[in-house]
């Protein structure tokens, strides 16, 4: 697609839920970002993926969170037993290679997950 | 570790008036910096960067040059509009950590 596609956009949990979120990337795009943000606060590092590769995951909050991206493209983020603290939106990005100086990296327009 | 510093918003201003949001970062080395903005309802949007000290990266009428010795870039514009109202976040890349690293934001209200 012409831009990085994220669903659902909206999704109410209830604690305890399991949920998953889907991002579809710019086509051929190499590297995928995911990234979540608190209400008023900037974007905080999840995970980084460099094709299937899972390079970076040394920003995912805790063994509950867990993300794959299989075959390179389509990307999902899964939250076992949500809490009320995971309530936030979940950006999804991708670049054609690293981002960086060398390359843009684009940003879906989240997913907005709440808890009750 | 990466770390990025910007002014707390809200920053109000009446249209037409010159806009400084302040954006100072800490990082080893050479980063590259960004200013991102988000419209409301909508996704992050690159403004402009710059990859070296010295840079100057414009976008829109917005500005923002990259100051080794004071480890900062501060965006500006001269004369704001109402449709930038929206969010700013500054931000920096270190390619040994391939990732971005955000501020908190700044929102910007422009009043008619």
């Amino acid at each position: 697609g012409a831009g990085v596609s994220q669903s659902p956009r909206y999704k109410v949990a209830k604690r305890g839920q399991d949920v998953a979120l889907r991002c579809d990337p710019i086509s051929g795009h190499v590297s995928l970002f995911w990234y979540q943000q608190a209400l008023g606060q900037g974007p905080e590092f999840l995970t980084y993926f460099q094709n299937e590769a899972q390079l970076d995951k040394s920003g995912l909050p805790s063994d509950r969170f867990f993300a794959e991206r299989p075959e390179g493209s389509v990307s999902t983020l899964k939250i076992q037993r949500t809490q009320q603290e995971d309530s936030a939106v979940y950006l999804c990005a991708s670049s054609a290679t690293g981002g960086g100086s060398g390359n843009t990296i684009y940003f879906g327009e989240g997913s907005w997950l709440t808890v009750v | 570790g990466n770390s990025v510093t910007q002014m707390e918003g809200p920053v109000t201003l009446s249209e037409e008036a010159f806009l400084t949001i302040n954006c100072t970062y800490t990082a080893t080395g050479y980063p590259s910096l960004f200013w991102y903005v988000q419209y409301p309802g909508e996704g992050l949007q690159l403004l402009l960067k710059a990859t070296k000290a010295d840079d100057k990266g414009s976008n829109k009428g917005f500005e923002a040059t990259y100051r080794k010795e004071t480890t900062s870039f501060h965006l500006e514009k001269g004369s704001v509009q109402v449709s930038d109202s929206a969010v700013y976040f500054c931000a920096l890349w270190k390619s040994s950590g391939d990732k971005l690293t955000f501020g908190t934001g700044t929102r910007l209200a422009v009043r008619p």
